[in-house]
């Protein structure tokens, strides 16, 4: 079956950086992309960009260009989401969704990765 | 960027009742070469990710009870949920895939009255 399994819950100081991970099973890993979608406390679903994972492609939403970058390793069917210079209102559960090529629904999702951002 | 408003914020219906939930884009998500709208609905209950339930404006994902339905084209869709049950109780989402950046609506909390 169909599975994201990302990795635990980050707690970072302003000004760092925060890498989560996203292992994939279930499926072959470079026929789908995978997106990333963060939600804060109590809020809505943000996107946050894509990558196409057999070229590596990305594709960020504005508010986080220069900021965050997405990486695959298709050797170990993961995906990777590395955020810079966070800031307290970086707080929020990052998912890992997967979503059909060249342009589909996020079908399966992460179990969510909290990320806290306090000094 | 293209903006998802869903109506109403929240909604409280009785058990069995119909619950209606309303999703308007600021520009159409109809790709007129293929004439699908790339409008997907997602169930979220506290503490799990969301749900894909419906994409394409109307196809119910598998697995999805029928009581989910979701219609509408162009800029205005509506997620159905024909008898409310129980377990139906959530924050429902709306999101286009049309044009980057993929945008989610605000959210409508739906609950048992």
């Amino acid at each position: 079956q169909v599975q994201l399994e990302q990795s635990g819950a980050e707690v970072k100081k302003p000004g760092a950086s925060v890498k989560v991970s996203c292992k994939a099973s279930g499926y072959t890993f470079t026929n789908y992309g995978i997106s990333w979608v963060r939600q804060a406390p109590g809020e809505g679903l943000d996107w946050m960009g894509w990558i196409i994972t057999y070229n590596g492609n990305t594709n960020y939403a504005q508010k986080f260009q220069g900021r965050v970058t997405m990486t695959t390793d298709t050797s170990t069917s993961t995906a990777y989401m590395e955020m810079r210079s966070l800031r307290s209102d970086d707080t929020a559960v990052y998912y890992c969704a997967r979503w059909d090529l060249p342009d589909g629904p996020f079908d399966y999702w992460g179990q969510g990765t909290l990320v806290t951002v306090s000094s | 960027d293209i903006v998802m408003t869903q109506s109403p914020d929240s909604l409280a219906v009785s058990l069995g009742e119909r619950a209606t939930i309303n999703c308007m884009s600021s520009q159409s998500v109809l790709y007129n070469s293929d004439n699908k709208d790339y409008l997907a609905w997602y169930q979220q209950k506290p503490g799990q990710p969301p749900k894909l339930l419906i994409y394409l404006a109307s196809t119910r994902e598998s697995g999805v009870p029928d009581r989910f339905s979701g219609s509408g084209s162009g800029t205005d869709f509506t997620l159905t949920i024909s008898s409310l049950q129980a377990e139906d109780v959530a924050v429902y989402y709306c999101q286009q895939y049309y044009n980057s950046p993929w945008t989610f609506g605000q959210g409508t909390k739906v609950e048992i009255k």
